[in-house]
């Protein structure tokens, strides 16, 4: 079936301290790839994306992440982890030319950090 | 700022009382999309218009119904809410379901309702 898996639910990280949280996707192709954090009691808001060329990913606030096609993997990354990083973070996809269906945003289950001080 | 925008951020109903949650947006997008986030859950997709054309999820309630009026506006409207439906309810928007960029969605802040 086709899936987007996050394996941590919780990590805890100290601060000043890299950071690296886990995606796997199941699909036939590769799909497009998104990494949003989630605020308590917010909105979700785009860290990056990847869509297609460089597998390596700029986006905002620091992070980083890195598409590996033989993985099956979108993993987000930071070099150093900030107390105002706690939060949750969603990874995403959306299939490409799924019959119709490539409009459909589908999350993993959210990897919580907490950022110790 | 082009944003997307949900009213009120926090709704309190009762329990089988109608209740209708807002979203507007000023990014011009063809598709409007409302999610439902449990506590501790990924969001999950209820519906969505492209344009005027609803598309329901097969598995969402038929006590969720979703209007729009034009382009800027959708609502949602929970017609007999239940305990289980308190959650977060998040409204996104894309400029189209075609591929890549054009169907990156942009998410509102949430709105929060609460049955009591």
């Amino acid at each position: 079936a086709q899936s987007v898996t996050q394996p941590d639910i919780h990590i805890t990280v100290s601060e000043g301290a890299s950071l690296e949280l886990r995606c796997n996707y199941s699909y036939g192709a590769t799909p497009y790839l998104f990494w949003y954090v989630q605020s308590p009691g917010q909105g979700l808001q785009l860290l990056l994306k990847y869509f297609s060329g460089d597998t390596l990913v700029q986006g905002i606030k620091g992070f980083e992440a890195e598409f590996k096609r033989s993985q099956s993997s979108f993993n987000l990354r930071k070099p150093s982890v900030h107390w105002s990083d706690a939060a949750e973070y969603f990874c995403a996809v959306v299939p490409p030319n799924s019959g119709g269906s490539n409009y459909k945003l589908t999350f993993g289950k959210g990897t919580l950090l907490t950022v110790n001080p | 700022d082009a944003m997307v925008i949900q009213n009120p951020r926090y709704q309190v109903t009762q329990f089988g009382k109608p209740v209708t949650l807002s979203c507007s947006q000023t990014l011009n997008h063809n598709v409007m999309y409302w999610y439902q986030q449990k506590s501790s859950q990924a969001p999950k997709l209820l519906f969505h218009y492209y344009d005027k054309d609803f598309n329901n999820e097969a598995d969402t309630p038929d006590n969720f119904q979703s209007r729009r009026p034009n382009t800027s506006f959708c609502f949602l409207d929970i017609r007999s809410p239940g305990l289980g439906d308190a959650a977060m309810y998040l409204c996104a928007t894309s400029r189209d379901r075609a591929g890549g960029s054009y169907n990156e969605q942009f998410f509102g802040p949430g709105t929060r309702l609460t049955v009591l």
